[in-house]
């Protein structure tokens, strides 16, 4: 079955520093991935999403994540965090269903950016 | 364009009612999936509709249940509420399902069940 395990529950980083969201995927064949970013009281908005193209994916805010195949991996990072960016983060992965597709979630990553 | 429209924002419920909520999909899409968030289990696939038709279903009882109209549109139906059915529920647009095409998300409606 098709699955991701984000590795940290919480994260904090300094303003200014780099950010590192882990996520490893588990999967029989060449996965779609996604990382989606909620803010409180919000609904999800996709950053970036993977589906078989280069492997290193740029999304938005400056986020960008790289697909390894060996290491079964699909980490986010930013080079720079922002107070902005404190959130939750879900790595996610797509699921071929009888007829379609459904999402498969990771567990989330709290960020917390620190001044 | 506009985004993913979810219908109410909020709404509390008495055990043992029954709720609609409603989703409004990107205009052009045909795809509108429906989502569980609970603090406990996190994010949970609810079902899938695609052109009127459900598609894909989740682990869920029977009391849950949806449609989708002729416009994309889609209502979400919950019977015999439970204390446990308190959640965010989020409903995400596609055009066709496949992710090639990416998953936009509505705002949600946060559902409570006292």
């Amino acid at each position: 079955a098709q699955s991701v395990t984000q590795l940290d529950s919480h994260v904090s980083v300094s303003e200014g520093t780099p950010v590192l969201l882990r996520c490893n995927y588990s999967s029989s064949y060449s996965p779609s991935l996604f990382w989606y970013v909620q803010h409180p009281n919000k609904g999800l908005q996709l950053l970036l999403k993977y589906t078989s193209a280069a492997t290193l994916v740029k999304g938005i805010n400056g986020f960008e994540a790289e697909f390894k195949k060996s290491e079964t991996s699909f980490h986010l990072t930013k080079p720079s965090a922002h107070m902005s960016d404190a959130a939750e983060y879900f790595c996610v992965v797509s699921v071929p269903t009888n007829s379609g597709y459904a999402l498969n979630f990771g567990k989330g990553t709290s960020l917390l950016v620190t001044p | 364009k506009a985004g993913v429209t979810q219908t109410p924002r909020y709404l509390i419920k008495t055990r043992g009612q029954q709720v609609t909520l409603s989703c409004s999909p990107i205009s052009g899409h045909r795809s509108v999936s429906w989502y569980q968030q609970t603090p406990g289990q996190g994010l949970q696939f609810l079902f899938e509709y695609f052109s009127e038709t459900q598609r894909n279903k989740g682990n869920f009882p029977g009391r849950f249940s949806g449609r989708q109209f002729s416009n994309s549109r889609s209502e979400m139906n919950v019977s015999t509420l439970e204390l446990g059915d308190s959640a965010l529920y989020l409903c995400a647009s596609s055009a066709e399902g496949d992710p090639i095409y990416g998953y936009t998300f509505g705002s949600g409606t946060r559902l409570t069940v006292v």
